[in-house]
């Protein structure tokens, strides 16, 4: 049962544009939500989170808007950029005792063209 | 800036055989977390700590894999025998493990091939 799911593999941005990747869970317990970056080789690098009670946040180039009746978060990158190419995990997790255990989607891989 | 350390960082082994990884998390974080990226997919948690303790194991297939940490730091993750099945990234994460501090914080990972 996959709780989390990012329904497009790969995405395709003019260098400039907006990027926008998409995330929907299912889990209603779900109350904090996390966006990584990971490139080759490397680990998941922190991006930016949002909790429940909230519905944007913001940082630099980085936003993330989350729809709770639609089970829904996206992530907006403006302008995009070619380091930005990457793949990009969104993880949730359902808050236990303040030690997270996150459950991510599969990943949509970003590529930025100049 | 602290990092979570892990080694080895490529690991070729042959099925059957004993195979270990280590992982120091960044000072100071109680809970330190292991998991599994098979290509293609996103990370599963294997284990969780806090401090010493095991608080999730449920996804350790526990006949052949094993986790210590023994004294609340730094923590190996092990498996006995190998199976060709087990190739895949292992990733250690630490975080502070307080409520509010939700972020976790990955190692560059040990790249397992089974052959």
């Amino acid at each position: 049962d996959q709780q989390v799911k990012q329904n497009s593999p790969s995405l395709s941005v003019q260098e400039g544009r907006i990027s926008i990747l998409n995330c929907d869970y299912t889990n209603s317990m779900f109350d904090y939500f996390l966006w990584y970056k990971k490139y080759p080789a490397e680990g998941p690098t922190f991006l930016i989170s949002i909790s429940s009670i909230k519905d944007k946040n913001e940082d630099g180039r980085f936003t993330v808007f989350l729809n709770k009746s639609a089970k829904h978060l996206s992530l907006h990158i403006v302008p995009s950029q070619p380091g930005d190419s990457a793949v990009y995990f969104c993880a949730a997790s359902a808050g236990y005792q303040g030690a997270q255990k996150l459950v991510f989607g599969q990943g949509t891989r970003l590529t930025i063209n100049p | 800036e602290a990092e979570v350390a892990q080694s080895p960082r490529y690991k070729i082994t042959e099925k059957s055989q004993a195979v270990a990884f280590w992982c120091d998390p960044i000072s100071g974080h109680a809970t330190l977390y292991w998991y599994r990226q098979i290509l293609g997919q996103g990370p599963e948690l294997l284990v969780q700590f806090q401090d010493e303790s095991v608080v999730d194991d449920s996804q350790l297939p526990k006949d052949r894999f094993s986790a210590e940490r023994l004294k609340g730091v730094d923590s190996t993750l092990k498996i006995q025998p190998a199976e060709l099945g087990d190739s895949a990234m292992y990733l250690c994460a630490s975080s502070l493990g307080l409520a509010g501090a939700y972020e976790q914080y990955f190692g560059p990972g040990t790249r397992l091939t089974v052959t």
